[in-house]
C-alpha cells in the first residue's frame, strides 16, 4: 500500500538557519505529494505540492522537488525564521485505475521549533 | 471564498451529551472530509461525502454519525462519546472525484473536543 516516510524529530534550528526535512515515498503509480503545515493550535494548510517528477512546488521561501528517481520530496528552506516553528507533514494522493483519486496518506509529521 | 468554517473551535462535553459538529464551504467543492487527530499524530480519515453521498466510512464506532444537508454542508453528531474520542476533529473539502487535477484537500481550522 502507499506509505510516506518523514525523518524522525523533532528539529530545532538558530534563526536564519537552513532547513531540510527528509520526506520518502512508497505508491504504485505516479502520485501527487504535498506538504501541509500545521501552526499552534490550528488546522493543517497546504504548503506547496508538485504533481509529476521534477516538478517543484514553492510557497513562503520553502521548496520541494518530486524525485521519482529516488521516492522523494524533501522540503527546504534557505533561512527559517521564528514564525515557521509547526509540525510540518509530507503528504501523497494518486489515482488509481479508474481516474478515482486515492486517500490523502500522511507522514507521521515532524515539529520544527525555531529559536530567536 | 476559499475556506473551509468549522464550529464550534471548542466543545466539552460530558459522555451522556448528543452534540453536533459543523463545517461549510463555499468553493464549489463536491467532496467533503471528516478527519480526527491525536495530539502530534497525522489526522486519521473517518468519513468522505462524495456528491453528498458518503463513500467511505473507515469502520468509525456508531457513536459518531455524519451529514451532508448539501453541498456546501458536513455535520457530524456526536453522542454518548467516550473520553478517548476527545481529539481535534478536521473537516476539508475537496473537488470531485472526477476531477483532472490534484484535487488538493483544503482543511477547515479544526474543532477541539473534549468529553469528560
Amino acid at each position: 500500500g502507499d506509505s510516506v516516510t518523514q525523518m524522525e524529530g523533532p528539529v530545532t534550528l538558530s534563526e536564519e538557519a537552513f532547513l531540510t526535512i527528509n520526506c520518502t515515498y512508497t505508491a504504485t503509480g505516479y502520485p501527487s505529494l504535498f506538504w501541509y503545515v500545521q501552526y499552534p493550535g490550528e488546522g493543517l494548510q497546504l504548503l506547496l505540492k508538485a504533481t509529476k517528477a521534477d516538478d517543484k512546488g514553492s510557497n513562503k521561501g520553502f521548496e520541494a522537488t518530486y524525485r521519482k528517481e529516488t521516492t522523494s520530496f524533501h522540503l527546504e528552506k534557505g533561512s527559517v525564521q521564528v514564525s515557521d516553528s509547526a509540525v510540518y507533514f509530507c503528504a501523497l494522493r494518486r489515482k488509481d485505475y479508474t481516474g478515482a483519486n486515492s486517500k490523502l496518506t500522511f507522514g507521521k509529521g515532524i515539529t520544527l521549533s525555531v529559536r530567536p | 471564498d476559499t475556506e473551509v468554517t468549522q464550529t464550534p473551535k471548542h466543545l466539552v462535553m460530558g459522555m451522556t451529551n448528543k452534540k453536533s459538529l459543523k463545517c461549510e464551504q463555499h468553493m464549489g467543492h463536491r467532496a467533503m472530509y471528516w478527519y480526527k487527530q491525536k495530539a502530534k499524530k497525522p489526522p486519521e480519515l473517518m468519513f468522505v461525502y462524495s456528491y453528498e453521498k458518503l463513500s467511505i466510512n473507515e469502520s468509525v464506532p456508531s457513536r459518531f454519525s455524519p451529514e451532508c444537508p448539501n453541498s456546501s454542508l458536513l455535520n457530524l453528531h456526536l453522542h454518548a462519546l467516550q473520553p478517548e474520542d476527545s481529539a481535534l476533529y478536521l473537516c476539508a473539502s475537496s473537488q470531485g472525484q472526477g476531477y483532472s487535477g490534484a484535487n488538493v484537500l483544503t482543511f477547515g481550522a479544526g474543532s477541539r473536543l473534549t468529553v469528560l
